[in-house]
């Protein structure tokens, strides 16, 4: 089975950065994503890492490492609208259907 | 496209009273998923579907069943609705193949047992 931790919530001002970090533990790994969910949407694809290593999509990059069974989300340049919960969700290796297991999310809030 | 769509957005229910969430897709997905989402809890897959006619169990399918008569349609049944079933109910889709293939969510529904 998985077990995926991430932190409960995190606090940071605008225009800062924030890291988000997410720790799991999988018998087999095909994938990690992140997702964000505004309150009371939908969560909406955010990234997607299979190899080592940091994929970056303009203020947000995340972080792959397998061995460690580690990843982390860094939102850089922080703006109001990225107050929001982030989702990390494993998919096992050969999961039928393209399974996801998700974390129990982290709630950013962005102060001013 | 309207992408993930689903029926109804909110409703409160008896405790013992039936329902049926209607799940709808139009990019022909073949892949389809309901989860629910409770406070603290991340979102937990109910049951999910590999494409028509099939459907199967996932992580907390107990006091729900599910049909997939269509493609498009991914239908979620509760026969007898318990307070525990208060939750936000999402729907999922996914194109065939691993890789780089994400979910998308439909709106949910919020659903209030008494």
């Amino acid at each position: 089975g998985q077990n995926i931790d991430q932190p409960t919530e995190m606090t940071a001002t605008e225009g800062a950065i924030v890291q988000i970090n997410c720790t799991y533990q999988t018998s087999g790994f095909n994938g990690l994503f992140w997702y964000q969910q505004h309150a009371g949407e939908a969560p909406t694809f955010l990234s997607y890492n299979v190899l080592d290593g940091l994929e970056e999509k303009g203020r947000f990059s995340s972080f792959l490492s397998r061995s460690k069974g580690y990843s982390y989300l860094l939102l850089k340049e922080l703006q109001m609208k990225d107050s929001a919960s982030y989702l990390c969700a494993v998919r096992p290796y050969k999961a039928a259907g393209n399974k996801l297991t998700f974390g129990g999310g982290t709630r950013v809030l962005v102060k001013p | 496209n309207a992408g993930v769509t689903q029926t109804p957005k909110f409703r409160v229910l008896k405790t013992g009273q039936s329902m049926t969430l209607l799940c709808a897709q139009d990019m022909n997905h073949e892949y389809m998923y309901w989860y629910r989402q409770d406070p603290g809890m991340g979102l937990r897959l109910i049951h999910y579907s590999v494409g028509e006619g099939t459907t199967a169990k996932g992580e907390v399918p107990d006091g729900y069943n599910v049909s997939r008569l269509k493609k498009q349609n991914f239908l979620l049944g509760l026969e007898s609705a318990a307070p525990s079933q208060t939750s936000v109910y999402f729907c999922a889709s996914s194109p065939l193949g691993q890789g780089y293939n994400e979910q998308f969510f439909g709106p949910g529904t919020r659903l209030t047992v008494l």
